[in-house]
């Protein structure tokens, strides 16, 4: 079936202690992609990713890091996080170079708690 | 700033009738929207999409307009069903960078 997949769904933590939400996906595209969602603000862009080794800022990307070493994963990592990191987040992929027109298929999503 | 704005925190409707949910824009240089329906603890699905060279995209119950000059869309759901209940997204491409950027939802509730 295919899928992108969040790790963890849920997950409850303290300010400062790093932590990594991995995100796979089995459709082998090139463009992957970070969001978190918030109340009244709907959905922002944290990193996007064109391909393997590329990666790119977003509209919200401080306090964040991703890598793509590989072409399936793509984790978030937040190094120090702080409570205005809680939040909703989602991962996405899309089989072209980050048009726009190709629709993106999202995870579950990640609920983060900070405290 | 919010460049895309939904401006219906939630609507209902009756089974069997109209939708019609409306997204706004301030940025002319949006060239491609969507839309994305959510189910709660579901990431969001793609659901139908318009190019700002046409006013008008049509798929089976669900159809977007785009009225470029007010800077509109507006999603109709004809007939409306149970299944059809879910938070329902607009979404703006950057014609700049490709990335899109997105409202902050409606939710609709359909009453059987």
């Amino acid at each position: 079936e295919a899928q992108v997949t969040q790790n963890p769904r849920y997950l409850i933590t303290v300010t400062g202690k790093k932590l990594t939400v991995t995100c796979s996906q089995n459709m082998n595209h090139e463009y992957m992609s970070w969001y978190r969602q918030d109340p009244g603000l709907g959905l922002r862009q944290i990193y996007y990713s064109m391909n393997v080794e590329v990666t790119d800022k977003g509209d919200v990307p401080e306090g964040y890091k991703v890598s793509r070493k590989e072409k399936r994963n793509f984790p978030l990592i937040l190094e120090s996080p702080s409570p205005n990191q809680t939040s909703l987040y989602f991962c996405a992929s899309s089989p072209e170079t980050g048009t726009g027109r190709q629709p993106q298929h999202f995870g579950d999503g990640t609920r983060l708690s900070i405290l | 700033d919010q460049q895309v704005k939904q401006n219906s925190p939630s609507l209902s409707v009756q089974e069997g009738r109209i939708s019609i949910l409306n997204c706004d824009y301030t940025n002319s240089m949006f060239d491609y929207f969507l839309w994305y329906k959510k189910y709660p603890a579901e990431g969001p699905t793609f659901l139908i999409s318009i190019s700002s060279i046409k006013d008008k995209n049509e798929d089976g119950r669900f159809t977007v307009f785009l009225n470029k000059s007010a800077k509109h869309l507006s999603l109709h759901i004809v007939p409306s069903q149970p299944g059809d209940s879910a938070v329902y997204f607009c979404a703006a491409r950057r014609d700049s960078n490709y990335q899109l950027i997105w409202g902050a939802g409606t939710k609709l509730i359909i009453k059987p």
